[in-house]
């Protein structure tokens, strides 16, 4: 059964950069069948897309973040990482890292995020 | 970036109701459509993937439908552990994005 754990700082102070680790167990990042992604919720509120890897590094962004966000892969650890430069209070959220799995449904291509960490909640505040 | 309007942002309902949750994208996704249930304080559960495909282990009271743009979620008759909030996410272009929700409610 493939799990995803987050770790990290719970506080971060504003300005300062927010890192992340996903461990993913029970699976290869190295599959080519998958993006890795992370995923934020503020709060009460909704969904927020960050951006996804692929094992060969390859990756793509929400545009309102790509300035700050560096989403990278190490296969060696079967760990992905999250950093988020020069926050503020509006990143405060809960972090999520997940699976983005590419398959074939009634004959054509799909995706869906399939398995997610339980989550992280990172704080921006002095 | 395609926009999803999700509708309507909260419902009041009781057990046995038949729910209908609709997410309309700004432009033409096929069926890359996904559905999700997320509990308070859980991460969000996958329950329709492909806009209509019942992912395993999920009740059969819950159901998808639509293609191309306008998107249906229908659950059958409304469980007391069905009380949750629900989301739509496109997957068809990048950047991916989530409908705003819709939260179920007593």
């Amino acid at each position: 059964q493939l799990q995803l754990q987050e770790s990290g700082p719970g506080l971060v102070k504003p300005s300062e950069t927010l890192s992340l680790t996903c461990t993913v167990s029970g699976g290869s990042l190295s599959n080519t069948d998958y993006y890795w992604g992370w995923i934020r919720q503020p709060p009460g509120k909704g969904l927020e897309w960050i951006g996804v890897v692929y094992s060969s590094g390859n990756t793509y962004y929400s545009p309102s973040l790509q300035s700050r966000v560096t989403i990278s892969v190490d296969t060696s650890k079967n760990q992905f990482s999250l950093r988020l430069t020069s926050v503020t209070a509006a990143d405060t959220a809960i972090y999520y890292c997940a699976r983005l799995r590419y398959y074939f449904d009634r004959g054509g291509p799909n995706s869906d995020f399939d398995y997610w960490g339980q989550g992280t909640l990172v704080t921006v505040s002095s | 970036d395609i926009q999803m309007t999700q509708s309507p942002s909260s419902v009041s309902a009781s057990v046995g109701d038949r729910v209908t949750i609709t997410c309309r994208a700004s432009q033409g996704i096929y069926s890359w459509l996904a559905w999700y249930q997320q509990k308070p304080g859980q991460a969000p559960n996958l329950l329709i993937y492909a806009a209509s495909s019942l992912q395993s282990g999920v009740p059969s009271r819950f159901s998808g439908s639509g293609s191309g743009t306008d998107f249906t979620l229908t659950i059958s008759s409304l469980q007391p552990e069905d009380f949750a909030t629900y989301y739509c996410l496109q997957t068809n272009t990048f950047p991916l994005t989530f409908g705003g929700g819709t939260r179920v409610e007593i």
